[in-house]
């Protein structure tokens, strides 16, 4: 059964530390997305790629965040530098679909949850 | 701007009993609509989706019913099992765009 992979699933470190998290999308899935789910907002999309292209990151504080996908099988988000208020849960989720817009649901990871001190 | 709203944070059931969670949007362009089921530490996983063109679509004990006039949708559970047990995530999508927007969830406890 096919499963989107997220590290670390947990990450504590103090204010100001740069904080990289990683996804392994479904083999074969074009699309990848980067939500964080906060108890105020929901999951909350912060970008996504496809085929490996960033289409769509305007939901991410650009001054502290970046999202990349060095390649198919990899996508990072990292914040630097981190602050107490980036704690929450950050899922990464993949879809594939023909065409555009996507008709497939995606499949999330796990998620990393990250707290910042 | 909240474009999805699940208005109830919390619903609890009693076994054998109809769950019904509500959703309401409010960008008239959405035409795909998901429910995602959420366990804790776990990532949402789907669940059920329907097509702006359907106003109801079953799979098993889960229907979600359509209604584009008031922008509303709503997922019935029959009956509802106590590993229903989850935060429930209504998600929409644009014609126009892969972005899908999510609701705040519903917590639906169902009680054995």
């Amino acid at each position: 059964d096919a499963r989107v992979t997220q590290t670390p699933r947990h990450k504590v470190t103090e204010m100001g530390q740069e904080v990289t998290m990683r996804c392994q999308p479904i083999l074969g899935h074009n699309t990848v997305f980067w939500y964080r789910q906060t108890m105020m907002q929901g999951l909350e999309l912060l970008a996504y790629f496809r085929n490996r292209a960033p289409l769509d990151d305007s939901g991410m504080p650009k001054d502290r965040f970046s999202a990349e996908m060095p390649d198919a099988t990899l996508a990072t988000l990292k914040i630097q530098p981190s602050e107490p208020r980036d704690s929450a849960v950050y899922f990464c989720a993949s879809g594939s679909g023909q065409g555009f817009p996507l008709n497939q649901p995606q499949h999330f990871g796990d998620g990393t949850r990250l707290s910042i001190l | 701007d909240q474009q999805v709203k699940q208005n109830s944070p919390s619903l609890s059931v009693q076994e054998g009993r109809i769950s019904i969670l509500n959703c309401d949007y409010t960008n008239s362009m959405f035409d795909y609509f998901l429910w995602y089921k959420k366990y804790p530490a776990e990532g949402p996983t789907f669940l059920i989706s329907i097509s702006s063109i359907k106003d109801k679509n079953e799979d098993g004990r889960f229907t979600v019913f359509l209604n584009k006039s008031a922008k509303h949708l709503s997922l019935h559970i029959v009956p509802s099992q106590p590993g229903d047990s989850a935060v429930y995530f209504c998600a929409a999508r644009r014609n126009t765009g892969n972005q899908f927007y999510f609701g705040t969830g519903t917590s639906l406890t169902v009680i054995p």
